[in-house]
Parts: C-alpha cells; sequence; structure tokens
C-alpha cells in the first residue's frame, strides 16, 4: 500500500518561516507535488520534485530526498493568506501514474 | 493551465438517491481524474476516465456506485449513485496538462450533502 505522512496542524506568525514536513512509503515513486488548498477551495499546484534537493520558487521552496522517502515545504515571509491545509503527493507509476496525497497539513498564520 | 467548471457546485441530497456531477474543461485533455474528500480528509483517487474507454477504478469504487461517462476529451460526468450520509463529500474533478511533471489541476469541487 502507500503511506503519506504529514503532521495535522502547525502554527506560526506572520513573517516567520515555517516547514512542512513529508515522509512516504510508496511502491515506486515518479514525481513530489506540493498543493495549497484553501478552505472550502480546489488545491492549487506549488510545487514539483523529481530528484534529490532545493526547488525554490518565490517565497516557497521544496526539498526531496529519495533515499529517505522525505520532503518539506519551506515558506518563508509568512503572510496571513498562507493560512492553508498543504498536501503532500507522490505521483506512483502505477497505470496512468496517478497522485497519492497525505492528509494535509493546516497552517494557521496568526498576527 | 485551463478552466475547470464542475457543477453542481454543492447539493443536498435525500438517501437512496442518485446525482451527477458535470466537469467541463476549456481545453482539449486526454486524461480525466475524479477525486472525493470526505470532511477532514485528503484527496482519494476514485477512477481515471480515458475518453473512448472505460473509466479504471481504484480499490473500494466500484462502476456500479460511481459510474462514469467520458463522451469526448473535455467533458466528463461522475454520477454517485444510490446515495448515503457516508457519500456526503467534496467531490473534484482534476486534469493533467503537463505530461513531463503530471501536475494536476483541480475544478473548484462538488460538495454533496446526504440526508
Amino acid at each position: 500500500g502507500q503511506n503519506i505522512d504529514q503532521p495535522t496542524e502547525m502554527t506560526a506568525t506572520e513573517g516567520a518561516i515555517v516547514q512542512i514536513n513529508c515522509t512516504y512509503q510508496t511502491s515506486g515513486f515518479n514525481g513530489l507535488f506540493w498543493y495549497q488548498q484553501h478552505a472550502g477551495e480546489a488545491p492549487t499546484f506549488l510545487s514539483y520534485n523529481v530528484l534529490d534537493g532545493l526547488e525554490e520558487k518565490g517565497r516557497f521552496s521544496s526539498f526531496l530526498s529519495r533515499s529517505k522517502g522525505y520532503s518539506y515545504l519551506l515558506l518563508k515571509e509568512l503572510q496571513m493568506k498562507d493560512s492553508a491545509s498543504y498536501l503532500c503527493a507522490v505521483r506512483v507509476p502505477s497505470g496512468y501514474s496517478t497522485l497519492t496525497f497525505g492528509k494535509g497539513t493546516m497552517l494557521l498564520v496568526s498576527p | 493551465s485551463a478552466v475547470i467548471s464542475q457543477k453542481p457546485s454543492r447539493d443536498i441530497c435525500q438517501r437512496g438517491t442518485s446525482l451527477t456531477i458535470q466537469c467541463q474543461v476549456d481545453s482539449q485533455v486526454t486524461m480525466m481524474f475524479w477525486y472525493r474528500q470526505q470532511p477532514g480528509q485528503s484527496l482519494t483517487l476514485i477512477a481515471t476516465a480515458n475518453q473512448g474507454s472505460e473509466a479504471t477504478y481504484e480499490s473500494g469504487f466500484v462502476i456500479d456506485k460511481f459510474p462514469i461517462s467520458r463522451p469526448n476529451l473535455t467533458f466528463s460526468t461522475l454520477t454517485v449513485s444510490n446515495m448515503s450520509p457516508e457519500d456526503s463529500s467534496i467531490y473534484l474533478c482534476s486534469v493533467e496538462f503537463t505530461r513531463e511533471t503530471g501536475e494536476l489541476f483541480f475544478g473548484e469541487g462538488s460538495r454533496l450533502t446526504v440526508l
């Protein structure tokens, strides 16, 4: 089976930096994704890692270690609008290479 | 990216009835996916809909309960049949535009409440 773990909730202060971790054990690996989902809205794509290392995109960065089955999403200069659920997802090469999602980490940014 | 429209956005349904959710994309896509997001849970893939062939269902989901149509490259429907309160969920249509990354784009979702 597939198992993707991430913390259920995190809190942080506006302007701070927060790191959301994700560990996975899956039958195969073909990329790791991070999505942001605001309450009542559809998930939106944030980042994609397929090779080890850090991918930086503005205030958001994502890191991957395939040997450790580990990724993190780093959010810098936190803003109130960053309060959302952050979903870690792994693409498993099975048939149509579908995405398997973790349960998400609810991030609350306070003033 | 593209615009993905789902209808209805929300509905309240009676136990035992069926409801069909429509997903319209403003460009042609090969693969469309239907996900379910139960309250407080993450997204679970129901099935993959490929135009011109039968949908492929994930473990725990069957065609009799969730029949899917995919008549062309821009449209798909998901029917939730013989609903029970356990089917109360958000149902999301998604498409893959960038084959290199497999990034998914999602519709706004259809929030169903079954009484």
